[in-house]
């Protein structure tokens, strides 16, 4: 089962313009990971921000963190073509023995060129 | 490796047959994670190997699903009696220890159940 939803399911827009993506997620967690998937196969390894920290940069990413609300959103700015991908946040749960990931449900990003 | 290899990139096969999908970590990543991502379920955690420890099986969907992992290293995820629901893109993921967090997922292996 998913941890909880992104919104939008979908996103269209110009090279250029930054992307927003939101995701909410139901449990605790220790941190929580954006990924990017290319043509449905490997997922890309983008960001982690920790439970404690509320906003990370990396690049022309941010991610900020609301454990309260418990959801994140990813911006893209000065979005390019090639950041045509799924986006998916994951989060991360140590309290068991297993470090798994639950993923949402994806956004998928397309950047008109 | 330079990263996660999984073999075969394709598999066709007709329901009722047996499947074996192969992971290769990157070497020195004791952690690694079998995903699957299909269209009605999204990406759902299948199973979780840790060093020498139990793994983590509480993702397989059912029996007919077991994985096994020989020497710490390659990974085997085993379908028998494939079922057309079982048709999805097998992903597997490794981590370094001391760093956990971080997964380093292969390319997947994508696989149809006639």
């Amino acid at each position: 089962s998913q941890q909880g939803e992104e919104d939008p399911q979908a996103l269209s827009i110009q090279e250029g313009e930054n992307a927003t993506m939101n995701c909410s997620y139901k449990t605790s967690i220790n941190n929580l990971q954006w990924y990017r998937q290319n043509s449905g196969r490997g997922l890309v390894h983008l960001i982690l921000i920790r439970s404690n920290e509320r906003e990370k940069h990396s690049g022309r990413l941010r991610v900020t963190l609301d454990t309260s609300k418990k959801s994140s959103s990813l911006l893209i700015t000065a979005s390019r073509a090639a950041d045509t991908a799924s986006y998916f946040c994951a989060t991360a749960n140590y309290g068991g023995a297993t470090n798994k990931l639950i993923f949402g449900t994806g956004t998928l990003l397309a950047v008109q060129p | 490796g330079a990263g996660v290899s999984q073999s075969p990139s394709n598999k066709v096969t007709e329901k009722g047959k047996d499947v074996e999908l192969r992971c290769d970590p990157i070497s020195g990543h004791t952690a690694l994670y079998w995903y699957r991502q299909s269209l009605g379920q999204g990406l759902e955690f299948l199973i979780y190997f840790q060093g020498n420890s139990a793994p983590d099986k509480s993702g397989l969907p059912s029996d007919r699903f077991s994985a096994e992992r020989t020497g710490g290293s390659v990974s085997t995820l085993t379908i028998q009696r494939t079922q057309q629901e079982d048709s999805a893109v097998y992903l597997c993921a490794s981590s370094f220890p001391g760093a956990l967090e971080t997964q380093y997922f292969g390319p997947g292996t994508r696989l149809l159940v006639l």
